[in-house]
């Protein structure tokens, strides 16, 4: 099973609105990243949130981190168009690692 | 020009080939990765090598054979291909095995008919 689940599956918003995903996972963690992932591309690195951390913010991104509830929530504030992608949470339990990555959000951000 | 890219970007083959894949990043980064995504989008490893030496090799069938000839260079082998091959193939590379953000090539995609 994966380490990390997305939640919702799928989302469509109009341009504009915020669209917020949360990640579960189920181990301990070192880190907890996000990637997107446009149509027929690969993977681009938003955001990683270290496990003593709670929340970060990037730009238009912002993701908070939850141990005692093993989840993690990304926030994406004014969606564009262009933010139409599915999202993925990856997550990385110790230093060296591997990134375990969790089924994705497909968002849909209509004009 | 493209950080980590790999050849073929559509690979279309019978059952029972033998085909490559072949992934090559111009970032200097020590860690490469093979990643197999299935038709549902998970995303899962399969190989990773760090400075050309393999450090990670997932529950693989043998068929499956990754090649380092550098750390530039991480390529993939696959043996007897079967229908359940069919995925879209992803490489990626990290700094450093202890670095955490990973640069993903665009992806191959194989199709096994």
């Amino acid at each position: 099973s994966q380490q990390g689940e997305e939640d919702p599956q799928a989302l469509s918003i109009q341009e504009g609105e915020n669209a917020t995903m949360n990640c579960s996972y189920k181990t301990s963690i070192n880190n907890l990243q996000w990637y997107r992932q446009n149509s027929g591309r690969g993977l681009v690195h938003l955001i990683l949130i270290r496990s003593n951390e709670r929340e970060k913010h990037s730009g238009r991104l912002r993701v908070t981190l939850d141990t005692s509830k093993k989840s993690s929530s990304l926030l994406i504030t004014a969606s564009r168009a262009a933010d139409t992608a599915s999202y993925f949470c990856a997550t990385s339990k110790a230093a060296g690692n591997k990134l375990t990555f969790g089924g994705g959000t497909r968002v849909l951000v209509k004009p | 020009d493209t950080a980590v890219s790999q050849t073929p970007k559509y690979l279309v083959t019978q059952m029972g080939n033998d085909k490559s894949i072949k992934c090559e990043q111009n970032l200097g980064h020590d860690t490469m990765y093979w990643y197999k995504q299935d038709s549902k989008k998970f995303l899962k490893i399969m190989f990773s090598y760090n400075n050309k030496e393999l450090i990670i090799n997932e529950t693989v069938p043998n068929r499956f054979s990754p090649k380092s000839p550098d750390k530039a260079h991480l390529n993939l082998h696959i043996n007897s291909l079967e229908l359940g091959d069919s995925a879209v193939y992803f490489c990626a590379s990290s700094q450093n095995r202890d670095h955490y953000g990973y640069t993903f090539g665009s992806g191959t995609r194989l199709t096994v008919v």
